[in-house]
């Protein structure tokens, strides 16, 4: 991809466990973002963690950011049937003004 | 607030004609703004940068004489694809960082999309 890679591409679980979705990533940034996009909808944002930090939550969610590894995580936890999705990180390079896309994880809670 | 008009969000055309996307921030100035292609379950990919009053910056690898991007005011920039061909079917999303002044400017607002068909 152009700026990463992110893990597992697809993922199921039953409702209420735990999802958790990782993201790698290749230049530095200034902070690093994760959207969710709902089938062929535009996409919404969840939750933004910058580069000086390294663990930030928002509800049902948890990011963390390892700038050593170039690495993030995003931890959905009792996760709900409305959660499916598919999730995407997004960096924000501090070199040019670029915002490129992971993979994405296709994320399926069944009931 | 911090929203973002993209249209149209579905469009047919035969091939060998040329489609125009509009990309408005509704209620916010936008110097930066990207456009981004996707395919069917796959991520997002962006193809260029577009900067208000200057040229826009596109990725390796993209055309920049097929896909004309023009960025003529602080709220809407267009996405023209010229002579269109049915390989350039795709998902087109426009995103629009913020202007300071008008709040955080590190996160993106999305419109809605555009799903391009080429016959």
């Amino acid at each position: 991809s152009q700026q990463g890679e992110e893990d597992p591409q697809a993922l199921s679980i039953q409702e209420g466990e735990n999802a958790t979705m990782n993201c790698s990533y290749k230049t530095s940034i200034n902070n690093l973002q994760w959207y969710r996009q709902n089938s062929g909808r535009g996409l919404v944002h969840l939750i933004l963690i910058r580069s000086n930090e390294r663990e930030k939550h928002s509800g049902r969610l948890r990011v963390t950011l390892d700038t050593s590894k170039k690495s993030s995580s995003l931890l959905i936890t009792a996760s709900r049937a409305a959660d499916t999705a598919s999730y995407f990180c997004a960096t924000d390079a501090i070199a040019g003004n670029q915002f490129y896309f992971g993979t994405g994880t296709s994320l399926t809670v069944i009931p | 607030g911090a929203v973002v008009s993209q249209h149209p969000s579905w469009v047919i055309c035969k091939s060998g004609t040329s489609v125009k996307i509009e990309c408005r921030s509704l209620d916010f100035q936008a110097t930066t703004m990207f456009w981004y292609r996707q395919f069917p379950k796959q991520s997002l990919m962006l193809m260029a940068t577009s900067n208000e009053g200057s040229k826009a910056t596109y990725e390796q690898g993209v055309e920049k004489d097929k896909f004309l991007i023009n960025h003529a005011s602080l709220t809407l920039s267009t996405l023209t694809v010229t002579s269109a061909h049915p390989e350039d079917s795709s998902f087109y999303i426009c995103s629009a960082r913020r202007d300071r002044g008008f709040g955080t400017n590190e996160k993106l607002f999305f419109g809605s999309g555009t799903q391009l068909s080429v016959l």
